[in-house]
């Protein structure tokens, strides 16, 4: 089942601008990582955040988490049309129980015009 | 460092028939998931396999299996084939299920079509 909702679903903008999406969820959690998938094929890492952290950065990549709300969100500065894909949140649930295991939200396509 | 190799990728099958599909892992990682993903549904946990044992499953029917060899490298299989089998299967691994906080590598994919 998936863990929340990703908003927006759809987001367009142009090069050069920034691009924000924000992913809800359920349960607690050990980390949140976002992921990138162009066209259908495999899932590329971008960043992990523990629950424990608040924010991380990464190139042009910025994360925030809110463990008390159950929301994190991804942006993505000064965006190139090669950022054009569909990004995806994915979380660990706590305990041990759920190593190996990533629960994904429903992810937010993304298309950036040159 | 070679990445996760899926094969095949792609297959094209007929209603009843079964698959099975592979997954080589990164060269040292013992950790390997598989996730289905559909429009409709999303990306959705399968199972996870660690030193041969399945350690995790999500919420699959029994037509869908799995296994792990001495060397890491995984096959799921899945018998008598649905339309809505349909999807793209992905595997991922990781160094170790004992890390917290560890990333997951994907491949890229095996595109499954049931017809």
């Amino acid at each position: 089942s998936q863990q929340g909702e990703e908003d927006p679903q759809a987001l367009s903008i142009q090069e050069g601008e920034n691009a924000t999406m924000n992913c809800s969820y359920k349960t607690s959690i050990n980390n949140l990582q976002w992921y990138r998938q162009n066209s259908g094929r495999g899932l590329v890492h971008l960043i992990l955040i523990r629950s424990n952290e608040r924010e991380k950065h990464s190139g042009r990549l910025r994360v925030t988490l809110d463990t008390s709300k159950k929301s994190s969100s991804l942006l993505i500065t000064a965006s190139r049309a090669a950022d054009t894909a569909s990004y995806f949140c994915a979380t660990q649930d706590a305990g041990g129980t759920s190593y190996g295991k990533l629960t994904f939200g429903q992810g937010t396509i993304l298309t950036v015009h040159p | 460092k070679a990445g996760v190799t899926q094969t095949p990728r792609y297959l094209i099958k007929t209603r009843g028939q079964q698959v099975t599909l592979s997954c080589s892992p990164i060269s040292g990682h013992r950790s390997v998931s598989w996730y289905q993903q559909t429009p409709g549904q999303g990306l959705q946990f399968l199972f996870e396999y660690f030193s041969e044992t399945q350690r995790n499953k999500g919420n699959f029917p029994g037509r869908f299996s799995g296994r792990q060899f001495s060397n890491s490298r995984s096959e799921m299989n899945v018998s008598t084939l649905e339309l809505g089998d349909s999807a793209l299967y992905l595997c991922a691994s990781s160094p170790s299920r004992g890390q917290l906080n560890t990333e997951a590598f994907f491949g890229q994919g095996t595109r499954l079509t049931v017809v």
